[in-house]
């Protein structure tokens, strides 16, 4: 069965530090796609990084980095130089097809919290 | 409005009332999704609407029933709510055909039933 598992429930860290967020996932699909979610107080989910099975490069996108790693079935997140805005819940996710369209399989997420 | 909106953002009601949670999305997406939030509980998908049809509905119960009436609409009637129903209902959209499944969502609406 799709699983994935973000064992971090809560993370503290202090400005300008660096964290990274792990997100461990279970799989017998060859084709599937992993994503990265941000939700803030507010509530919206907003979107991150969406990462093909076949696309083991890591990727970086200013203070953002991806690390794929299929032989462990991890694809962690790590920020640089945190801010206080990074605070939130970050969702990992695995992406199942369905009949016409895909589902999300969502881990438990972890709580970000950057104190000034 | 660009994105996937989602009236009203806060709703109170008893539990013999009956309301409708309204999503719209403004991507040019073809389907839809219904997801609840609890606390301390993971996303949990409700429902799947693809061309407007119904592709998924994940063992919620009748009390919740979603209505999709074209591509850009999807609306959730409540009645007969339970305590245990108050959550963060989100919906989001994507496009399957055009070969990314990446889901949008919007900023949900905060259910309480008293």
């Amino acid at each position: 069965a799709q699983k994935v598992t973000q064992a971090q429930t809560e993370i503290s860290v202090v400005e300008k530090e660096d964290v990274t967020l792990d997100c461990v996932y279970e799989t017998r699909d060859t084709t599937y796609y992993l994503f990265w979610y941000k939700q803030p107080p507010s509530g919206e989910l907003v979107f991150l990084i969406r990462r093909n099975s076949f696309d083991e490069q890591n990727e970086i996108s200013g203070r953002y980095s991806w690390n794929f790693q299929k032989s462990t079935s991890s694809f962690n997140f790590t920020i640089t130089a945190s801010q206080v805005v990074d605070s939130a819940v970050y969702f990992c996710a695995l992406s199942e097809q369905g009949d016409s369209s895909y589902k999300l399989i969502f881990g438990s997420g972890t709580r970000l919290l950057v104190r000034p | 409005e660009t994105g996937v909106t989602q009236t009203p953002r806060h709703l109170v009601m008893g539990m013999t009332n009956k309301k409708s949670l309204k999503c719209e999305q403004h991507l040019g997406h073809n389907a839809m999704y219904w997801y609840k939030q609890s606390a301390k509980k993971p996303l949990e998908l409700m429902f799947v609407y693809n061309f407007k049809e119904q592709t998924e509905n994940n063992s919620v119960p009748s009390r919740f029933s979603p209505e999709c009436p074209n591509s850009s609409h999807l609306f959730l009637h409540l009645h007969t709510l339970q305590p245990e129903d108050s959550a963060l209902y989100l919906c989001a959209s994507s496009q399957p055909l055009a070969g990314t499944d990446t889901q949008y969502f919007g900023p949900g609406t905060r259910l309480t039933v008293l």
